[in-house]
């Protein structure tokens, strides 16, 4: 079985521009989660989506945004790029969403703001 | 809120060495505790979970038990190798139904192996 895919790997943007990033979850998984990870800040929870619908956000400005697709298929937006938004952005998928499950990391978008 | 605190690293060890790495956590309830691992330039890996109060997660020769008494779920393996020089992350997911999806980490500690 295929593992999360994100695309696209490798990003370079400028102050104030926008960009958008993808995540496939592996086949049946419904809930996907993302994740910004920074030197400074470590990791931290962005937001996660289940059957389309945003479930749970984190502590992030309204520049971040995503959405998920029928097909579980999920995709982030940053609007107005900021040098603080550098970062390595990491999408998760897990089966359901319950304490207990396991949330399975894709490789991530390594996304730099000049 | 929930928080998870690592040792500091970053941690350096000969080959065959025995491991700790200690992790103390913060949560309402009853969470899941995880240890993930990344190796550079990947994503995360799940080493092992344990989902209630005694549980003892193991893989690959590493194994954490899960100690509500002392809110602590410290990595151990018993003689490590060069091929497990990576990071090393604590996470919990909290069990109240308003935290979907939400994995909180520690702060990662990294192991370097020497030959």
């Amino acid at each position: 079985k295929a593992g999360v895919t994100q695309t696209p790997r490798y990003l370079i943007k400028t102050r104030g521009q926008q960009v958008t990033l993808s995540c496939s979850p592996i086949s049946g998984h419904r809930s996907v989660s993302w994740y910004q990870q920074t030197p400074g800040q470590g990791l931290q929870f962005l937001f996660e989506y289940f059957s389309e619908t945003q479930r749970n956000k984190g502590n992030f400005p309204g520049r971040f945004s995503g959405r998920q697709f029928s097909n579980s298929r999920s995709e982030m937006n940053v609007s107005t790029l900021e040098l603080g938004d550098s970062a390595l952005y990491l999408c998760a998928s897990s089966l359901e969403v319950g304490p207990t499950d396991t949330q399975y990391f894709g490789p991530g978008t390594r996304l730099t703001v000049l | 809120g929930n928080s998870v605190t690592q040792m500091e690293g970053p941690v350096t060890l000969s080959e065959e060495a025995f491991l700790t790495i200690n992790c103390t956590y913060t949560a309402t309830g009853y969470p899941s505790l995880f240890w993930y691992v990344q190796y550079p330039g990947e994503g995360l890996q799940l080493l092992l979970k344990a989902t209630k109060a005694d549980d003892k997660g193991s893989n690959k020769g590493f194994e954490a038990t899960y100690r509500k008494e002392t809110t602590s779920f410290h990595l151990e393996k018993g003689s490590v190798q060069v091929s497990d020089s990576a990071v090393y992350f604590c996470a919990l997911t909290d069990a109240g139904g308003t935290s979907y999806g939400k994995l909180t980490f520690g702060q990662g500690t990294i192991l370097t192996v020497h030959p």
